[in-house]
């Protein structure tokens, strides 16, 4: 089955730690993506990758870090420098770079313990 | 201004009657457009995209753009408790960095009622 993988489902963070959010694809979709939900607002761009060994910036970048050294692998890094860091982490992928829409992973929900 | 405008709701429907989910965007060069299902707790999964004026059906959703208007909607026809959920507005545009970027509503919360 075709799908993008995330986990852990739930985390949980210290305060001063660094934790890695994994996602997978085996779509073979080139454009990978982070997004933050918070309650109430839209999805938060953090970076994407529209290739691999290459990623960009989104919107809210700080306190975050990401590598893409393979097609099917676009784990985050919440470093402590993310002084708010609970939210649910949605993981996306995109076919190409035209109009295709994204399409989401499971999400992971990461709280401050 | 938000890009992306969505009324948060909640809306309320009986069961089989008609919901309608307007939203507007604020970007005249925006191409894409789509909508999203999300259920509490879970991942938005897509429903329907939508790429020129007009209607555009697909069971029992039809989804409606005016891009003079800068005006998307969607109407769920039939609807059933099943169909109570979160659905965003996603709008595609070109980035200021190249490429483009895809920026989501805040979403509007459905309720049907039995």
């Amino acid at each position: 089955d075709g799908g993008i993988t995330q986990s852990p489902k739930y985390l949980f963070r210290k305060e001063g730690q660094n934790v890695t959010l994994s996602c997978e694809q085996n779509l073979n979709h080139d454009a990978m993506y982070w997004y933050r939900q918070d309650p109430g607002q839209g999805l938060r761009l953090i970076y994407y990758s529209q290739i691999v060994n290459d990623f960009q910036k989104g919107d809210i970048a700080e306190g975050y870090s990401v590598s893409r050294e393979k097609k099917e692998s676009f784990p985050l890094t919440v470093t402590s420098a993310q002084k708010n860091p609970t939210a649910f982490y949605l993981c996306a992928s995109k076919e190409g770079r035209g109009d295709q829409p994204q399409h989401f992973g499971d999400g992971t929900r990461l709280s401050i313990l | 201004q938000k890009e992306v405008e969505q009324n948060s709701g909640p809306l309320s429907v009986p069961e089989g009657a008609i919901a309608s989910l307007n939203c507007t965007y604020s970007d005249r060069v925006s191409q894409s457009f789509f909508w999203y299902r999300q259920y509490s707790g879970k991942s938005p999964e897509l429903i329907m995209s939508i790429y020129s004026n007009g209607d555009k059906e697909d069971g029992r959703f039809t989804a409606q753009l005016n891009k003079a208007s800068q005006y998307v909607s969607l109407l769920i026809r039939d609807s059933q408790p099943s169909d109570s959920a979160t659905y965003l507005c996603a709008v595609k545009r070109p980035w200021e960095t190249g490429g483009f970027k895809t920026i989501f509503g805040a979403g509007t919360r459905l309720f049907v009622k039995a």
